[in-house]
Formats: structure tokens, sequence, C-alpha cells
């Protein structure tokens, strides 16, 4: 059970330089996160997506990215990466239909990214 | 505005002592309160709390949700080492994009 997998786990970018972050999940889950956690801050989400073909902002969208064009995979992209964007960003994933209602979000082990 | 108070942020105990973690919110249309523990890598699920009064259990880790008084408890009893870990709090929207709101942590360290 490979659960949600996060490529790659460590990056350095340059300022202005852009990157993409891939989440795959094998669950059959409908609901996607992506988060990032700094220190002191907790974790904070970027953007969401409750479905194949659909995206939705969170709460610190600027800067980023998304797109869920398949369902295991969901994608964030930095277009012109700035220093503020170093911090450690996590996958998540939840919701299988059909399962009971109430399902906890699952993490994937994230992505460490430096920008100088 | 929606927020998740957790209690204490940092605690250093020594192994056998149990340990008691704190979380309040204030979350409109509440679904569900969620324990997670975190060590270097990914947040691990622990417990889902739906329910007022009912207590969940695995092991020597304990949970217990009040929705009248609106905070939840995280106990764990004679701690060992590899108890040491951020423990994170989260309450889930009923909305139908079932987004968490997340504590800041509580930061335990169990010393030998």
């Amino acid at each position: 059970n490979a659960g949600v997998t996060q490529t790659p786990k460590f990056r350095v970018l340059k300022t202005g330089q852009s990157m993409t972050l891939l989440c795959a999940q094998d669950m059959n889950h409908e609901y996607m996160y992506w988060y990032r956690q700094d220190p002191g801050m907790g974790l904070r989400l970027i953007h969401y997506s409750v479905g194949e073909g659909t995206t939705a902002k969170g709460e610190v969208p600027d800067g980023y990215n998304v797109s869920r064009l398949k369902k295991q995979n969901f994608l964030l992209g930095l277009e012109s990466a700035a220093p503020s964007q170093t911090s450690v960003y996590f996958c998540a994933s939840s919701y299988e239909r059909g399962a009971q209602d109430n399902q906890p979000q699952h993490f994937g082990d994230g992505t460490r990214l430096s920008i100088l | 505005e929606d927020k998740v108070v957790q209690s204490p942020l940092s605690l250093v105990v020594h192994e056998g002592d149990t340990v008691t973690l704190n979380c309040s919110y204030e979350v409109t249309n509440f679904r569900s309160l969620l324990w997670y523990k975190q060590e270097k890598k990914a947040p691990t699920f622990l417990f889902m709390l739906t329910s007022s009064g009912i207590e969940k259990k695995s092991g020597r880790l304990s949970s217990i949700l009040d929705k009248k008084e609106l905070f939840s408890i995280l106990n764990i009893t004679a701690t060992q080492t590899g108890d040491s870990a951020v423990y994170l709090c989260a309450v889930g929207h009923a909305g139908n994009n079932r987004k968490l709101i997340w504590g800041l942590g509580t930061s335990l360290a169990v010393n030998p």
C-alpha cells in the first residue's frame, strides 16, 4: 500500500525558477489537498480539489497553481519561485465514495523546498 | 473566524508519566475533530471524534470530545520516548469540501 506519494522529497531552487510538485494517491480518494508547513504557522491550505478536473483556492493560494487532470494525481506548480515559498509541502487525500461519511485525511511524506 | 487552539505549545516529561494535551475550537458547522501525530515526516492519523462523551482508545492513547464546551483532550499514559512528537488537532467542516482547520500543535518530548 503506497498511500500518498510525493515527489520530489527535496529540492533547491533559485528565485524566479519554476517547478512542479507531484502528488499521487492509490486509495481512490475524491478529495486532495496541498498544504505548506512553516515553523510557528502550522499547516496552511494552499489549494484543494474535490474531484477530477476541479480545483479551489485555500488559505494561502498566491504564487501557486494546481491541476487535477487525473483522479489519482494532484500537481502543485510554482511559476516563479520566491524565498517566501521556502517551506515543507504536504499533500493529503481523503474520502472514498461509498465508504463511511467521516474519513480522515492521509498525508504524504512531504517535499522540503528551499528557494535561494 | 474559525480557529483551533492547542495547549500547551510544548511539554517535557519523563518516561512513565501521563500527559494530557488540550484542543479547544470555535468552528462553524462542526463535523469532526481529529488528532494526528507528527514525527519527522507526515502527520499520521490517530483518532477521529464526532460525538461527545465517547472515548476513543488505542493502546496507551485515548481521546474524548466535549461538543458543549468545544474542546477535546488527548491522554497518553505510561509515556515512552517513542511518543516524542508534535501532536496536531484539526476540526473538520460539515461542508462538502471536507477542509480541516488546524491547530499549531503541541510538541511533546519524553526523556528517558
